[in-house]
């Protein structure tokens, strides 16, 4: 079965410094689709980058970056110069194949604080 | 653009009661998706929908029903409610089964 793993609950990051946020997945699949998203404390879900299990470069959206380790099962989350507005809590996803290819299986999610 | 709406935004229900929730969105998406989450949990698939007229079932379609009679809304029913029912609940809609995007969700309580 196909599963997203976050390990890190709660991260801490000191304004305009680098933060990375840990996503593994497990999957059986040779094509597949791994997404982060950002959920503020307003509720609503923003999508932030996208990375396609075929894509050979690491995905970048501004500050966003997208560390691919196709082997390691790995797709963590790189924001650079963090600002206070970066304050929330990140999910990372991946979308589902076959029958459930619609699904995408959400990790649990890691809140994360930036510091003045 | 609105993106994708959701109604309503807040609403309590007692247990047995029915209710609908809206989706809709302007982006001309064939594809769209009812999500729900609970306390430290991420987003799980209730159903979604590949065009008009089309439904199937998510991971946890079980209590809900669905019907997508237009392509830009998306209904998600609850006939009988009950409080293992509570929960936030979030559309989504798509071009194809990549990118989704997510509407500002519906905080449902049922009593």
């Amino acid at each position: 079965a196909q599963k997203i793993t976050q390990t890190q609950p709660g991260m801490f990051v000191q304004e305009k410094e680098a933060v990375t946020l840990d996503c593994t997945y497990d999957t059986s699949d040779q094509s597949y689709g791994l997404f982060w998203y950002k959920q503020p404390s307003s509720g609503e879900m923003i999508f932030l980058i996208y990375q396609g299990s075929y894509d050979e470069q690491n995905a970048t959206e501004g500050r966003y970056s997208l560390n691919f380790q196709k082997a390691r099962k790995s797709a963590n989350l790189v924001i650079s110069a963090s600002q206070l507005g970066d304050s929330a809590m990140y999910f990372c996803a991946m979308r589902g194949t076959g029958g459930s290819q619609g699904n995408l299986i959400f990790g649990k999610g890691t809140k994360l604080s930036v510091k003045p | 653009n609105a993106g994708v709406t959701q109604t309503p935004k807040f609403r309590v229900l007692k247990t047995g009661q029915s209710m609908t929730l809206l989706c809709a969105q302007d982006m001309n998406h064939e594809y769209m998706y009812w999500y729900r989450q609970d306390p430290g949990m991420g987003l799980r698939l209730i159903h979604y929908s590949v065009g008009e007229g089309t439904t199937a079932k998510g991971e946890v379609p079980d209590g809900y029903n669905v019907s997508r009679l237009k392509k830009q809304n998306f209904l998600l029913g609850l006939e009988s409610a009950a409080p293992s029912q509570t929960s936030v609940y979030f559309c989504a809609s798509s071009w194809d089964w990549e990118t989704q995007y997510f509407g500002p969700g519906t905080r449902l309580l049922v009593l």
